[in-house]
């Protein structure tokens, strides 16, 4: 089985502060991770993924993500947030063997105040 | 490339009817998902195909529920008949794996989905 978890509904941050958002698996397998983003309106966006070597991976508009073995988490964070960062994000993980499909966690909402 | 391409965009039925929603894949892309995102559930799978092939169809709700992948181009969700409770936004997306690369480190891309009201 392959599950995902994110705490938090919903991050506040001030535009230029560094934002996190936080992430935690279980798999029965290597975990695959993946973060996507998601706009009004919108499909969902890829955004990075860890497959395996660095702990931390950058992906896309600046943002990167630590995995953490021991604490089987895979944080998404970035030094200094946008306003136009403000989105739905998802934490996604693919782990057990054969199973293509994505198991997706249930969003965070990241607003960012000017 | 144009992208995971998705239509209708909206749709609004009465309760009983048929609705069929539809897919074009990413030109080359040999898995393809369905999944229906709600406020209550999140992001849930309901199928997916690899080479035209159902492999994965547990999260189908229920028996009203179908899908086909006639050609690699295409694929259909079908509701029949529709209730209120499956008012959702449905995605399609699709991702390329290829011979020798372990699949299970591609990304999928993700059509903009289609918002499905059922009154």
């Amino acid at each position: 089985a392959q599950s995902v978890a994110q705490p938090e509904d919903q991050v506040n941050v001030a535009e230029g502060n560094p934002l996190t958002v936080k992430c935690t698996y279980s798999v029965s397998g290597n975990p695959y991770l993946f973060w996507y983003v998601q706009y009004p309106n919108r499909g969902l966006q890829f955004l990075l993924k860890y497959i395996t070597g660095d702990n931390l991976v950058k992906g896309s508009y600046g943002f990167e993500a630590e995995f953490n073995k021991s604490q089987t988490s895979f944080h998404l964070k970035k030094p200094s947030a946008l306003v136009s960062d403000s989105a739905l994000y998802f934490c996604a993980v693919r782990g057990s063997p054969g199973r293509r499909a994505l198991t997706f966690g249930s969003g965070t909402r990241l607003q960012v105040q000017p | 490339d144009a992208g995971v391409i998705q239509s209708p965009r909206h749709e609004v039925t009465e309760m009983g009817q048929e609705v069929t929603l539809r897919c074009k894949p990413i030109s080359g892309h040999n898995s393809l998902f369905w999944y229906r995102q709600t406020m209550m559930r999140g992001l849930e799978l309901l199928i997916y195909f690899n080479n035209n092939v159902p492999i994965d169809d547990s999260g189908m709700p229920e028996d009203r529920f179908s899908a086909k992948m006639p050609n690699a181009s295409f694929s259909t969700l079908k509701i029949q008949p529709s209730e209120p409770r499956d008012s959702a936004v449905y995605f399609c997306a699709s991702s390329l794996y290829h011979r020798g690369i372990d699949p299970m480190n591609t990304e999928a891309f993700f059509g903009q989905g289609t918002r499905l009201t059922v009154v």
